[in-house]
């Protein structure tokens, strides 16, 4: 299995500004996968990242708003721009297991609020 | 698009089974998940099943498919307090794929 790790696991943020999520992984993957899970609801897809090439976003979800850098095989950001109290929400990093078996991980996710 | 439902409650008292219900409807869905998330904590992958299989069996949990009426459901036997959790059902056509979720099943297990 993989090991995913989020930094920050919570914030507590100001209306307009902006934060920069991070995610590690214990392994290199291909894929990496951003979630939104917006408070009592299911998790939507925001975006798929591979390395060395631009984020695929899903509609509802822009770059703008949601910026994503993946550097490297192991670790990737996700920046949420000019926050609105509507971002507040659970962001979730998702990546596929290392033996391509069909397993999807989580991190723990990063929980903000924007006030 | 791909829709996958599930009912929102289900209660149970401890040491029963609890059955949690999934229906999808993308058929071209291969791989079909079950994560458990417990308050203010991420998503565990409890298992899956890929579309080929009938049924799945790991310990207390057992996963059963219809891929005809694109019907899934979680069977947890012997259900304890710690079992109390949000269930989410989920399904994607690649094995790296995006995943589609359903709105989750609360399950409550009473003393």
């Amino acid at each position: 299995s993989a090991v995913i790790s989020q930094k920050p696991s919570r914030d507590i943020c100001q209306r307009g500004t902006s934060l920069t999520i991070q995610c590690q992984v214990d392994s290199q993957v291909t894929m990496m996968f951003w979630y939104r899970q917006q408070p009592g609801q299911s998790l939507t897809l925001i975006a798929t990242a591979n390395q060395g090439s631009e984020a695929t976003y899903e509609s509802g979800f822009v770059i703008d708003k949601f910026p994503i850098s993946r550097p490297n095989l192991t670790f990737s950001t996700l920046t949420v721009s000019n926050m609105s109290p509507e971002d507040s929400s659970i962001y979730l990093c998702s990546v596929s297991g290392t033996a391509n078996t069909g397993e999807l991980f989580f991190g723990e996710g990063s929980r903000l609020t924007v006030l | 698009g791909e829709d996958v439902e599930q009912s929102l409650f289900l209660s149970v008292r401890e040491g029963d089974s609890s059955v949690i219900n999934c229906t999808y409807t993308d058929s071209s869905s291969t791989y079909l998940y079950w994560y458990k998330q417990e308050p203010g904590a991420g998503l565990q992958l409890l298992t899956y099943i890929f579309s080929n299989m009938d049924m799945k069996q790991d310990q207390r949990l057992t996963v059963l498919l219809n891929k005809k009426d694109k019907h899934l459901s979680l069977r947890i036997a012997d259900t304890q307090t710690g079992d109390s959790a949000i269930y989410f059902c989920a399904e994607t056509p690649t094995s790296y794929g995006k995943l589609t979720f359903g709105q989750g099943t609360i399950l409550t297990v009473h003393p």
